[in-house]
């Protein structure tokens, strides 16, 4: 079984420029979500996509954009972007079922750093 | 955002020592999760728990499902070098997008 995988592993930009973070699913599951852990903090949800639509979006604004393929790869795209975007950015998969909860599996992540 | 309430921010032990943790909410989630986080890696699930009042193990660790939904704690017995890391309890709702919310972790240092 692969585990869940994230490229790039570190990135550097600059305040302005758009970033295109990429993220495999674990085999067997549908849906991937993106999450953003800031320095010293817990990861926050950005946004999950399910069937290749966007099913659910936190509390961030519409720069932050995303797509999910037909092998349920995902991508998150970061347009404009901020100082404040510098962080470790997660993907997890997971299984969508009819009923029950949906555990969340994780990738190593990506640090981008926003100079 | 919308964080958990995670105590204690941190915790130094020696080995072999039990360690508590715990996380509350002032909202109600079905599910509760704890995963590990070691530096430049992603979090890794421990233990979920489904329903309230449930007391899970794995291994040395033991965690709980508040009665009210609202908190839920994790133990670790005997600890060893291997357990240091970051801690995060998430509560999840069946929901929607039954999206995970995290606490602000717990990191745990031990010394030998």
């Amino acid at each position: 079984e692969t585990g869940v995988t994230q490229s790039p592993t570190h990135l550097i930009k600059t305040r302005g420029q758009q970033v295109t973070l990429r993220c495999s699913s674990q085999s067997g599951h549908n849906t991937v979500s993106w999450y953003q852990q800031a320095l010293g903090q817990g990861p926050q949800f950005i946004f999950q996509y399910y069937r290749e639509e966007e099913n659910g979006r936190g509390n961030f604004p519409p720069r932050f954009s995303g797509l999910q393929f037909p092998n349920y790869s995902s991508e998150l795209n970061v347009n404009a972007l901020e100082l404040d975007d510098s962080a470790l950015y997660l993907c997890a998969s997971s299984l969508v079922r009819t009923s029950g909860n949906n555990e969340q599996f994780f990738g190593p992540g990506t640090r981008l750093t926003v100079l | 955002g919308q964080q958990l309430n995670q105590s204690p921010q941190s915790m130094f032990i020696q080995e072999g020592e039990d360690v508590s943790m715990n996380c509350t909410s002032s909202s109600i989630f079905n599910t509760w999760l704890w995963y590990k986080q070691e530096p430049g890696e992603g979090p890794v699930l421990l233990i979920a728990l489904y329903k309230a009042g449930e007391l899970t193990s794995n291994g040395r660790l033991t965690a709980q499902f508040g009665i009210t939904r609202k908190d839920s704690f994790l133990n670790i017995s005997a600890s060893i070098p291997s357990d240091v890391g970051i801690y995060f309890c998430a509560g999840q709702k069946i929901q929607g997008a039954q999206k995970l919310v995290f606490g602000q972790g717990t990191r745990l240092t031990i010394n030998p």
